[in-house]
């Protein structure tokens, strides 16, 4: 198994600019999830799915949208890039209840 | 609200040594659920261990063990004979029972000297 994989694993992009962040697992694992860390913090929630189709809101949502179509694919969508979008992005997977697993990061830097 | 607190920003010792990293976490929750992760310098974040509130029996795994105390609101992490493989940062986490938000403290970086 792969896990939770995420590409890029860098990025830099001007402001206004927008992207894809793409997140995949092969654990079958029925929840996702996108963190942001930014330096010297814990991770925040930004958006959540419980299942294909299903999104929801975590703490800092504002600036990004996430789409899930199918179990094992989970993008999180920057539109109009901001310097305070600069962090490193986390997706991460569980089945309902357990721990979550996360993938090995993106860095973005927004300038 | 939920919150968890590292006081300890940064702690270095010398290899072989114990060392005790402090969670203290604040719920209103009476069901939740306490983790530990381990974020090496490559970045990734691996997962430790998870704990229910009402399982309060200490885990030992290797040179690895965990002391909940709900009666402290604390769960705490020792690393024994320690060893330069476990610098890292360490987050200790929270989440409530049907809540999908993990509330992560700051993180504790750990380094070992050799």
């Amino acid at each position: 198994n792969a896990g939770v994989t995420q590409t890029p694993k860098f990025r830099i992009l001007k402001i206004g600019q927008s992207m894809t962040l793409q997140c995949a697992q092969d654990m079958n694992h029925n929840y996702m999830y996108w963190y942001r860390q930014d330096p010297g913090m814990g991770l925040k929630l930004i958006y959540y799915s419980v299942g294909a189709g299903i999104t929801d809101k975590g703490e800092v949502p504002n600036g990004y949208n996430v789409s899930r179509s199918t179990t094992e694919d989970f993008p999180l969508r920057l539109e109009l890039a901001a310097p305070s979008q600069t962090s490193v992005y986390f997706c991460a997977s569980s089945y309902p209840g357990a721990e979550q697993y996360f993938g090995p990061g993106t860095r973005l830097t927004v300038t | 609200a939920q919150k968890v607190t590292q006081a300890q920003t940064e702690i270095s010792v010398v290899e072989k040594e114990d060392v005790t990293l402090d969670c203290v976490y604040e719920t209103r929750d009476t069901t939740y659920y306490l983790f530990w992760y381990k974020q090496p310098p490559s970045g990734e974040l691996v997962f430790l261990i998870r704990r229910n509130s009402f399982d309060e029996q200490n885990e030992i795994s290797g040179r690895y063990s965990w002391n909940f105390q709900k009666s402290t609101s604390s769960f705490n992490f020792t690393i024994t004979a320690s060893q330069v493989v476990d610098s890292a940062v360490y987050f200790c986490a929270l989440r409530a029972q049907g809540a999908q938000k993990l509330v992560f403290g700051q993180g504790t970086r750990l380094t070992i000297n050799p």
